[in-house]
């Protein structure tokens, strides 16, 4: 069945470094790429997202780059602080159907 | 509005009771879904209804029973439910189709006992 993988499962950087998470997917009809993050006891929430017709998209210390050819897309965190500690997770769109898929999830810790 | 909202926050049920969990949005969202997700895991999809209709069951056993009134509400009806059913159930609605962004309600954290 289609799926998409994550790694890594966990990280840790020093706060002000920059995180890199990063995602691949097997469906070749995949469009829709979210990234969500989750804090601790609360909803999934979407931090980024990008469609098949971009390859890179950036909202202020956010960036997501997608390379479909590779069918893999990343997410790129820069100047990290303590609130970006949280798990985070990919997500692609199956092709045909009213679905996502998620990946397994990466931890983010932001060591002081 | 651009919440989802999810009732009741807790619930503990027994095996042989039967139960209702609600979800509700006013975003003119056409498609709806249940998740269910367990402790350090990805959200699991079960069902998804578009336009009122149920287009997905990702093989749920039929103790979980989806409803969907109107456009705006969506139950699950729970019924001789296992202990290995325990966990956090979310609701999410987006735009018709994989397109758009899903927003999540804040889930229902079931217990079986």
């Amino acid at each position: 069945g289609e799926n998409v993988e994550q790694h890594p499962s966990t990280l840790s950087v020093q706060e002000g470094d920059s995180a890199v998470i990063k995602c691949t997917y097997s469906d070749s009809a995949s469009n829709y790429f979210p990234w969500y993050k989750q804090e601790l006891g609360k909803r999934p929430q979407l931090i980024i997202d990008i469609r098949s017709n971009v390859g890179e998209k950036k909202d202020q210390r956010i960036a997501v780059t997608l390379n479909k050819t590779a069918k893999h897309f990343s997410l790129h965190i820069t100047e990290t602080q303590p609130e970006d500690s949280a798990v985070y997770f990919c997500a692609a769109s199956i092709g045909g159907d009213d679905k996502i898929i998620f990946g397994k999830g990466t931890r983010l810790h932001i060591l002081p | 509005d651009t919440e989802v909202t999810q009732t009741p926050k807790h619930l503990v049920m027994g095996m042989t009771n039967k139960k209702s969990l609600k979800c509700e949005q006013h975003m003119g969202h056409r498609a709806m879904y249940w998740y269910k997700q367990k402790a350090k895991k990805p959200p699991e999809l079960m069902f998804v209804y578009s336009y009122e209709k149920l287009s997905i069951n990702e093989s749920v056993p039929s103790r979980f029973s989806p409803e969907c009134p109107n456009s705006s509400l969506l139950n699950l009806h729970l019924h001789a439910l296992q202990p290995e059913d325990s966990a956090l159930y979310l609701c999410a609605s987006s735009q018709s189709g994989t397109y758009y962004e899903q927003y999540f309600g804040p889930g229902t954290r079931l217990t079986v006992t």
